[in-house]
C-alpha cells in the first residue's frame, strides 16, 4: 500500500534485551517522526527527521534510545537494554515538508517482560 | 513551555446528539499550528484539520466544525448529530513554527451509543 508501514506489529522481549523497530514512510515525504503512546495516554514526541538536516532528538527519554534514518527513506528506532517502562506502542509518522498533516503508521506494540 | 490540555478524558453521548471536545493550548510563540487527529479503535491516527495561528475563521466540514479563539487559547471541536462511527479517541496538537515539534494533548475518548 501507499501508507506508512511499521514492523514488527508486535514485539515481546525480555528486560535487558535490545530491540529495533522499523518505519517505512510514504515515498516522497521528507519529514519523519517517532512517538511513544503508553496505554490510555497521549502521544509523546521522541525524535524528528527532516531531509538531510540533523534530527531533533529532544524527546528521546534516555541514552538507551536512538534512531537513524537513511536519506528520506526507512527509519529504525533502537532501544537498548529495554526496561518494563518502555512497554508502549511506538508510532511513526511522515509528512511532506514542515507543519503539514502527518500520516501515521499502525504502530509497533512493544511489551517488555 | 508548550502544552496542550484536553480536560475531558472521556465523553459518552447518544447517537444524534451534538458534542464538543475541548482543547486549550499554551505557548508564547505567535506563529504556530493547531491540529486535530482521530484515533479509531483500529488504532491508526487520522488527520482531521490544521489551523495556523493567523486564521481564526471557524471551519465546518460536514458534521464537523472547529472553533479557534486566540483570546482564550482554545481550539474546540464540535460534532453535530453524532454517529456510532464517531467513537474514537480525539487528539489536539500544537506545532510551533520553526521547530516542527508536535505537542499532543492526552486525548478525549468519545463513546457514541446507538
Amino acid at each position: 500500500g501507499a501508507g506508512v508501514s511499521q514492523s514488527p506489529s508486535n514485539k515481546v522481549t525480555e528486560k535487558g534485551k535490545d530491540v529495533e523497530l522499523r518505519c517505512d514512510p510514504i515515498s516522497g515525504h521528507t519529514a519523519l517522526y517517532w512517538y511513544r503512546q503508553r496505554l490510555g495516554q497521549g502521544l509523546e514526541f521522541l525524535i524528528y527527521f527532516q531531509g538531510n538536516s540533523a534530527p531533533d532528538k529532544s524527546g528521546l527519554p534516555s541514552d538507551r534510545f536512538s534512531a537513524e534514518r537513511t536519506g528520506e527513506s526507512v527509519s529504525t528506532l533502537t532501544i537498548q537494554r529495554t526496561q518494563q517502562e518502555d512497554s508502549a506502542v511506538y508510532l511513526c509518522a511522515s509528512s511532506f515538508g514542515d507543519y503539514n498533516e502527518q500520516f501515521f503508521g499502525p504502530g509497533t506494540r512493544l511489551t517488555v517482560l | 513551555a508548550q502544552k496542550v490540555t484536553q480536560a475531558q478524558t472521556e465523553i459518552s453521548v447518544v447517537e444524534k446528539e451534538d458534542v464538543t471536545l475541548d482543547c486549550v493550548y499554551e505557548t508564547r510563540d505567535t506563529t504556530y499550528y493547531l491540529f486535530w487527529y482521530k484515533q479509531p479503535p483500529s488504532g491508526e491516527l487520522v488527520f482531521l484539520i490544521r489551523r495556523n495561528s493567523f486564521d481564526e475563521q471557524n471551519e465546518i466540514s460536514g458534521r464537523y466544525s472547529w472553533n479557534f479563539q486566540k483570546s482564550t487559547s482554545s481550539f474546540n471541536f464540535t460534532i453535530t448529530a453524532s454517529q456510532v462511527v464517531d467513537s474514537a479517541v480525539y487528539f489536539c496538537a500544537l506545532c510551533l513554527y520553526n521547530f516542527n515539534k508536535f505537542y499532543f494533548g492526552s486525548g478525549t475518548k468519545l463513546n457514541v451509543k446507538p
